[in-house]
């Protein structure tokens, strides 16, 4: 069972970038696609972007002008950036794996809450 | 970006099933076999419960089920617990369009 932590800063002040780590506890960083779901306090969740370890990555469009995903995958970590932050950022962000041959995600972290505030 | 739109809410007794239902575009279902469900408990991460349209990891309970009818992706519980009282969603993968993963607005299920 593959086990995804997230950590970073938990506060950011607006206009600043927002950068999170993901350490997985496998080698499924080379086989698998990663993603980054974010979710707002008490709303639903919004899918940010996704990488391959080949580097191949995909972005909402909503966020692609300030958002940049990368991977290390001699370290098993996935990394997110998030640049010119505001108050609408403000989020619990997730890092996810993709399941083998579907798309969905089948394991996620626990989670960790960013508050961009001044 | 356009979610997908589910109930805000559905309850039903312990024992009762219940029917979530997921709406979208035909392009959100375009790979109509690329729809998964989320059970989410308050404070937890996410946790799946299906995945494509209708297939279950093997730790999750029968009593989960899937379906879609054209635009609409379901998600039926059976023989409801008080443990299944949380927040649902759906989500689907959409090939071309981006976001490629929309989720849905999520239900909040209540065990009476």
């Amino acid at each position: 069972q593959v086990h995804l932590q997230e950590s970073g800063p938990g506060l950011v002040k607006p206009s600043e970038t927002l950068s999170l780590n993901c350490a997985v506890s496998d080698d499924s960083i080379t086989t698998n696609w990663f993603s980054w779901v974010r979710q707002p306090p008490g709303k639903g969740l919004e899918w940010i972007g996704e990488i391959f370890h080949d580097g191949t990555t995909h972005y909402n469009a909503s966020l692609r002008s300030r958002v940049s995903i990368s991977m290390d995958t001699s370290e098993n970590q996935v990394f997110l950036r998030l640049n010119s932050v505001n108050a609408a950022d403000t989020a619990v962000f997730y890092c996810a794996r993709h399941r083998t041959g579907s798309n969905t995600f089948d394991s996620w972290g626990q989670g960790t809450l960013v508050i961009v505030s001044s | 970006q356009s979610a997908l739109t589910q109930p805000a809410s559905v309850s039903g007794s312990s024992g009762q099933s219940i029917t979530i239902s997921c709406t979208g575009t035909s392009s959100d279902f375009r790979d109509y076999r690329s729809v998964s469900w989320f059970q989410q408990h308050p404070g937890k991460s996410p946790k799946l419960l299906i995945f494509d349209v209708s297939r279950r990891p093997s730790a999750i309970s029968y009593r989960f089920s899937g379906s879609i009818s054209g635009n609409t992706a379901s998600l039926t519980i059976s023989g409801l617990q008080p443990g299944d009282e949380a927040d649902y969603y759906c989500c689907s993968y959409r090939i071309i369009t981006t976001p490629l993963y929309v989720f849905g607005t999520g239900t909040k299920v209540t065990v009476l």
